[in-house]
């Protein structure tokens, strides 16, 4: 966990407001994604990053937007949170090459 | 469509017995495979991959996986289970040729191991 750190670690918010997760590296990996986990579902990916402002979706991406202005940072963006999206949210990192991921502590998120 | 596996929601295992994770994917082509082991209130961390060569692979905290291609397996193991290798364990497979490194994470399954 050391290389990546996510901001806030947990946060509690209403239905309808919006909230943005922060993900920042200093691992200069190329590759970064945002995961949600919940019971019974394992990890699922929600958008990925293969370079600045390089973005894309991933499985479960309807109501999420991404932000990559940084090597370094990855934003996440509830638009307009659900009870739906109550979670927890895990940045992670991939060197080119590697295959492997490498992740962050998670964000604890409940939306009430 | 692609996916993973992990047929036990959970393995309950005495320590010092010999414990067995289980995986299997469904993925078309020569998949890497993974396993993750996620602590309480941790990120997932990395513990073996099997990418090409020999089908035995050797990972961190004295763990092991076998691949099996004609199973579509790749099982988690370690002859002697300590008490501290309680957690949560994820198979992951990357299909050949997907972009990002992206890889799919199968449901989990939580190990026990009583004293």
């Amino acid at each position: 966990d050391a290389g990546i750190t996510q901001s806030p670690r947990h946060k509690v918010t209403e239905t309808g407001t919006p909230v943005t997760l922060r993900c920042h590296q200093t691992e200069n990996h190329r590759y970064m994604y945002w995961y949600r986990q919940d019971p019974g579902h394992g990890l699922r990916l929600i958008h990925y990053s293969y370079g600045v402002k390089d973005t894309d979706k991933g499985e479960v991406s309807d109501g999420y937007s991404v932000s990559r202005s940084k090597t370094e940072d990855f934003l996440l963006t509830l638009e307009s949170a659900t009870s739906s999206q109550t979670s927890v949210y895990f940045c992670a990192t991939g060197e080119e090459g590697s295959y492997e991921q490498y992740f962050g502590p998670g964000t604890r998120l409940t939306v009430t | 469509a692609q996916s993973v596996a992990q047929p036990e929601d959970q393995v309950n295992v005495a320590e010092g017995n010999p414990l067995t994770v289980k995986c299997t994917y469904s993925v078309s082509g020569n998949p890497y495979l993974f396993w993750y082991v996620q602590y309480p209130n941790r990120g997932l961390q990395f513990l073996l991959k099997y990418i090409t060569g020999d089908n035995l692979v050797k990972g961190s905290y004295g763990f092991e996986a076998e691949f099996n291609k004609s199973q579509t397996s790749f099982h988690l193991k370690k002859p002697s289970a300590l008490v501290s290798d309680s957690a949560l364990y994820f198979c992951a497979v990357r299909p050949p040729y997907s972009s990002a490194s992206k890889i799919i994470f199968g449901s989990g399954t939580r190990l026990s191991i009583r004293p």
